[in-house]
């Protein structure tokens, strides 16, 4: 039969408009968050990071807001652009069992940015 | 800097033919992971190196994929025998420490098997 992929949420908006992307993380003991753009045929692009003692963290253009009461992270894009098209993935930084750390990503969010 | 480097950027094989893949992480960067990306699952971690030790490889599918680290440049992933629902983009990364810091990803190696 055929194969059922993720299917991704998709979020259009206008060039010049602002951009909001969300993501919801699954291990409260997480300490630490990334966002990630990735470009068609690419590798997924470091955006901003944001520790867990933090609530917001601006960039350029970038903000990442973290709710760690309902595990909730967004990402916003001011006046986006056309080059912002690209998948974007959250990230949550978790303690491995027998040390160290591994990232788990999100399934991602396709932003279109209309002309 | 050169960021992280994989080869070969495409790989198409036939079923049953060894694989390997390819990876220099960044200089002066002491973890290095494999990731896989498909449609069907997404972004999936498979090994993860800290100074060229393999912490965890609870994400290796099974006995046909192995991956070496054999010094601080150069990792290899490797698939015997591959087989097609192997096929994907296999991703690497690097990033110093092991905590809090940025994966940086190559722009990884899309594997078709026949």
């Amino acid at each position: 039969g055929e194969s059922v992929g993720l299917h991704l949420p998709t979020l259009s908006v206008q060039e010049g408009d602002n951009s909001i992307i969300n993501c919801a993380y699954s291990n409260s003991a997480s300490d630490y968050f990334i966002w990630y753009k990735q470009e068609s045929g690419k590798g997924p692009q470091f955006i901003i990071d944001i520790r867990s003692n933090m609530d917001k963290r601006q960039g350029q253009r970038v903000t990442v807001l973290l709710n760690k009461t309902v595990k909730h992270l967004s990402l916003q894009i001011a006046a986006t652009q056309p080059g912002d098209s690209a998948v974007y993935f959250c990230a949550e930084n978790m303690g491995l069992t027998g040390g160290g750390n591994k990232l788990t990503f999100g399934t991602g969010t396709q932003l279109k940015v209309e002309l | 800097d050169a960021g992280v480097i994989q080869s070969p950027r495409h790989e198409v094989t036939e079923m049953g033919q060894e694989v390997t893949l390819r990876c220099k992480p960044i200089s002066g960067h002491n973890s290095l992971f494999w990731y896989r990306q498909t449609m069907m699952r997404g972004l999936e971690l498979l090994i993860y190196f800290n100074n060229n030790v393999p912490i965890d490889d609870s994400g290796m599918p099974e006995d046909r994929f192995s991956a070496k680290m054999p010094n601080a440049s150069f990792s290899t992933l490797k698939i015997q025998p591959s087989e097609p629902r192997d096929s994907a983009v296999y991703f690497c990364a690097s990033r110093v420490g092991t905590g809090n810091s940025p994966l940086h990803f190559g722009n990884g190696t899309r594997l078709t098997v026949t």
